[in-house]
């Protein structure tokens, strides 16, 4: 399968633990973006890579949240003192060099308790 | 600042019946527009976008929408609903600058009764 793969699918954590999320896009594709959604809303755009040039960041992303791309292949989304607000799935997209749609991986579900 | 409101938080149809999903968008410049659909458990899945050219566009799985400029609305459409279609189906405007940011409605649950 040659899609967006995300790793874990599933996690689990006590709130004030940290949490870090991977995301494998399409190989050929250099544009990668991460979104939150919390249930009954879309998705909401959390942050944008072009290559390993993290170019937007949302005003959603606090100072808890870090993301990186360092080769500009697969990225990590770092949640650091996590707390029950943060509890949502977390999506990442990928997208190539020619303008085409996004394409979305199946998501990480972070639930804090 | 674009938005994306779908009026419509959930609908139910029968299956057979034909149906319509709403989505309305606020965008200053000409609109990149997307339709997703998502099943549970599923990431999400493009069934049409609209750049420019024809303000009809086909899908897949036998999904169109059509773009009104005038009207601010790009509706999906389906002659016909499948069971299968019973998911949640969101709207999306696309920026055409800065990496092409995508902003979503917030969904449309989609119910099919036999």
């Amino acid at each position: 399968d040659t899609g967006v793969s995300q790793d874990p699918r599933h996690k689990i954590t006590k709130r004030g633990q940290n949490v870090t999320f991977r995301c494998d896009p399409i190989s050929e594709h250099n544009r990668l973006y991460w979104y939150r959604q919390t249930l009954g809303q879309g998705p909401e755009f959390l942050t944008y890579f072009q290559n390993e040039a993290q170019l937007e960041k949302s005003r959603l992303l606090s100072d808890r949240f870090s993301a990186e791309r360092p080769k500009g292949s697969f990225s990590t989304l770092e949640i650091q003192r996590t707390e029950q607000g943060d509890s949502a799935m977390y999506l990442c997209a990928s997208r190539g060099v020619s303008f085409d749609e996004q394409y979305f991986g199946p998501g990480t579900r972070l639930t804090v308790t | 600042a674009q938005s994306v409101t779908q009026p419509d938080i959930h609908i139910t149809v029968s299956e057979g019946a034909s149906l319509e999903l709403r989505c309305n968008y606020s965008y200053g410049a000409t609109p990149y527009l997307f339709w997703y659909v998502q099943s549970p458990g599923q990431g999400l899945q493009l069934l049409l976008k609209y750049f420019s050219g024809d303000t009809l566009v086909q899908g897949i799985k036998g999904f169109e929408a059509e773009f009104k400029r005038s009207q601010s609305s790009f509706n999906l459409r389906k002659p016909s609903v499948h069971w299968s279609d019973a998911a949640e189906y969101f709207c999306a405007v696309g920026r055409n600058t800065g990496g092409f940011k995508t902003i979503f409605g917030a969904g449309t649950r989609l119910f099919v009764k036999a």
